[in-house]
């Protein structure tokens, strides 16, 4: 059971590149969201999704753009990449959304230079 | 508008120690409170969960408190191993909406 599967890893951008940054489940989870995490800071929720066809924006949601058209699929795209970018990005799912425990994948460090 | 901290931001124990961690927030009206253990590389694990009708959680040598009115969550280590060497995290839920507000963290190491 793979759970929560990110990818890349690492990715290094200029500053105006766009990239899309892959999130899938195999836990048939119907809530997904996408965080950012910044050096010494709590994660910070960019966009979720209770179901296929269905996203929401979080709080920092600028700059970025998700779909989710299977439950298992869930990507974060960021068009016109800035510094500000420069993050660590996790995705989580869970089955339920308010009282379920979240699973998260390992994450994604991207730095736009 | 809700606020999350956790202090310290850092902490280093002996092996073998029994030690608390703190978690704080600002508006009681909370859904529920999540621990969270992140491993460098390796993403965030959730720990334990405390519902806002609940006192606390307990997994193996973990305990999580919860007092809404003085708006305070507790993570008790027992025993503690150098294999509980993480950052811990806790969140938030509000009422009825899907965003956690999240504090900073403690990195926590353990000497052997």
């Amino acid at each position: 059971n793979a759970g929560v599967t990110q990818t890349p890893k690492f990715r290094i951008l200029k500053i105006g590149q766009s990239m899309t940054l892959q999130c899938a489940q195999d836990m048939n989870h119907n809530y997904m969201y996408w965080y950012r995490q910044d050096p010494g800071m709590g994660l910070k929720l960019i966009y979720y999704s209770v179901g296929a066809g269905i996203t929401d924006k979080g709080e920092v949601p600028n700059g970025y753009n998700v779909s989710r058209s299977t439950t298992e699929d869930f990507p974060l795209r960021l068009e016109l990449a800035a510094p500000s970018q420069t993050s660590v990005y996790f995705c989580a799912s869970s089955y339920y959304g308010l009282n379920e425990k979240l699973f998260f994948g390992s994450g994604t460090q991207l730095s736009v230079l | 508008k809700q606020e999350v901290t956790q202090i310290p931001a850092a902490l280093s124990v002996p092996e073998g120690e029994n030690l608390v961690l703190n978690c704080s927030f600002t508006d009681s009206a909370i859904y529920n409170l999540q621990w969270f253990r992140q491993d460098p590389g390796k993403g965030l694990t959730s720990l334990l969960l405390i519902q806002s009708s609940q006192r606390e959680q307990t997994s193996g040598r973990l305990n999580a408190s919860l007092d809404k009115s003085s708006g305070r969550s507790t993570l008790y280590i027992a025993a503690s191993q150098p294999g509980d060497s993480a950052t811990y995290l806790c969140a938030v839920r509000r009422d009825s909406n899907y965003q956690l507000i999240w504090g900073a963290g403690t990195k926590l190491i353990i000497k052997p």
